[in-house]
């Protein structure tokens, strides 16, 4: 267990409306990560951040913004949700000291736009 | 560029059955390798990894065996269980010191459902 909390679990909301899902993280890591996860394409990185006020976008991030004021707080933000942003959205953390680049994820993030 | 591709399923087994699930990846630099498993309801979970050519990564009695000369990274389990029954995903992270971002490239998944 990394102590990685997402919030809401599930959501369903209307095009056109903000949405905002928040991870949480317990360990101080300096590396999260956010990714959708759809049928037929595993996972996708959408953003990531490696460090309080620092993110940068992966490959799937048109729509999409994030924030990080605090280590421990990773928010995605869906400006004006859109159906095709219906997914499962995981976010994780990568542990530092090992050449690996392993990451741990959350729970994963429910969410249908209608 | 990097990518991975997974043998596409769904696969069903009868309890105790050999279980393979193929794994093709392609990389520019020299990846770590990864299988990470998904149950029903709940996030991914590190099943196993390797870090370099001919390394084997083991758990919970699958194994994954690293092989830089095929590019290669294939999930086997000699006796599947119900429990076993979850989706697995390929993955590879490009084992760079001076990157910031660490990503991970995943294959689409494979459900495996193990019948009693």
């Amino acid at each position: 267990d990394a102590g990685i909390t997402q919030s809401p679990r599930h959501k369903v909301t209307e095009t056109g409306t903000p949405v905002t899902l928040r991870c949480h993280q317990t360990e101080n890591h300096r590396y999260m990560y956010w990714y959708r996860q759809d049928p037929g394409h595993g996972l996708r990185l959408i953003h990531y951040s490696y460090g309080v006020k620092d993110t940068d976008k992966g490959e799937v991030s048109d729509g999409y913004s994030v924030s990080r004021s605090k280590t421990e707080d990773f928010l995605l933000t869906l400006e004006s949700a859109t159906s095709s942003q219906t997914s499962v959205y995981f976010c994780a953390i990568r542990h530092l000291g090992g050449p690996y680049n392993e990451q741990f994820f959350g729970p994963g993030t429910r969410l249908t736009v209608l | 560029g990097d990518s991975v591709t997974q043998m596409e399923g769904p696969v069903t087994l009868s309890e105790e059955a050999f279980l393979t699930i193929n794994c093709t990846y392609t990389a520019t630099g020299y990846p770590s390798l990864f299988w990470y498993v998904q149950y029903p309801g709940e996030g991914l979970q590190l099943l196993l990894k390797a870090t370099k050519a001919d390394d084997k990564g083991s758990n919970k009695g699958f194994e994954a065996t690293y092989r830089k000369e095929t590019t290669s990274f294939h999930l086997e389990k000699g006796s599947v269980q119900v429990s076993d029954s979850a989706v697995y995903f390929c993955a590879l992270a490009i084992v760079d010191r001076g990157s910031t971002l660490g990503r991970l490239y995943f294959g689409r998944g494979t459900q495996l459902t193990v019948w009693p």
